[in-house]
């Protein structure tokens, strides 16, 4: 079955920095990819998702993602951090070439923490 | 924009009682969704349907699981005999088809006591 990755547990930026959150993923055949924010106390926001073409997808609040085949990647990333971009991040994942392709499988989520 | 709608916000219960969480997709959406997140921590997908069936379902979605759109509106999750390691944030999602993203409700705080 398909599956993500998300190494770190939690990511510090300051605020005007970059940042990346990172996801690897696994699956059969050709991915659809999703990354979503948890704002405290709330449900998954879309943020921006791969399906093919151009490898670097632009999304919701700045955010941009680059899909990578050869590295199985996936990484989230933004120019310039805010403090109000701090936030549960999750990305997820479905196998387009599975038989029983309806279910978006999530990473363990990143925890990203902006100070001013 | 549409929104997917859960009911009730917050639901206490005891253990072993039954308990049904209440979702309404939005309207033209094929496919639904049920996950789960224990603790503010991992989504963990429990239940995929489409077409008046269950098309996949995880490990997590045993015998004490069901799921029905009982019309054309609701789609439920009833759990039969709750554990307390059933306390968990259940979500129900929908879309319109496979490669659109999945529109979350706000979901539903389950306390199994």
């Amino acid at each position: 079955a398909q599956s993500v990755a998300q190494p770190e547990d939690q990511v510090n930026v300051a605020e005007g920095n970059p940042l990346t959150v990172k996801c690897t993923y696994s699956v059969s055949g050709n991915p659809y990819l999703f990354w979503y924010v948890q704002y405290p106390n709330r449900g998954l926001q879309f943020l921006l998702k791969y399906i093919t073409g151009d490898n670097l997808v632009k999304g919701s609040y700045g955010f941009e993602a680059e899909f990578n085949k050869s590295q199985t990647s996936f990484h989230l990333k933004k120019p310039s951090a805010l403090v109000s971009d701090s936030a549960l991040y999750f990305c997820a994942v479905r196998d387009i070439n599975s038989y029983n392709n309806n279910d978006m499988r999530f990473g363990a989520g990143t925890r990203l923490t902006v100070k001013p | 924009e549409p929104e997917v709608t859960q009911t009730p916000s917050h639901q206490v219960t005891q253990m072993g009682q039954e308990v049904i969480l209440r979702c309404v997709p939005i309207s033209n959406h094929l496919y639904f969704y049920w996950y789960r997140q224990i603790l503010g921590q991992k989504v963990e997908f429990l239940v995929s349907f489409y077409n008046n069936e269950i098309s996949e379902k995880s490990e997590i979605f045993d015998d004490q699981f069901s799921v029905e759109r009982p019309d054309g509106s609701n789609f439920t999750l009833k759990i039969r005999s709750t554990k307390l390691e059933d306390s968990a944030m259940y979500f129900c999602a929908s879309s319109p088809y496979v490669s659109e993203k999945l529109f979350f409700g706000s979901g539903t705080q389950l306390s199994v006591l």
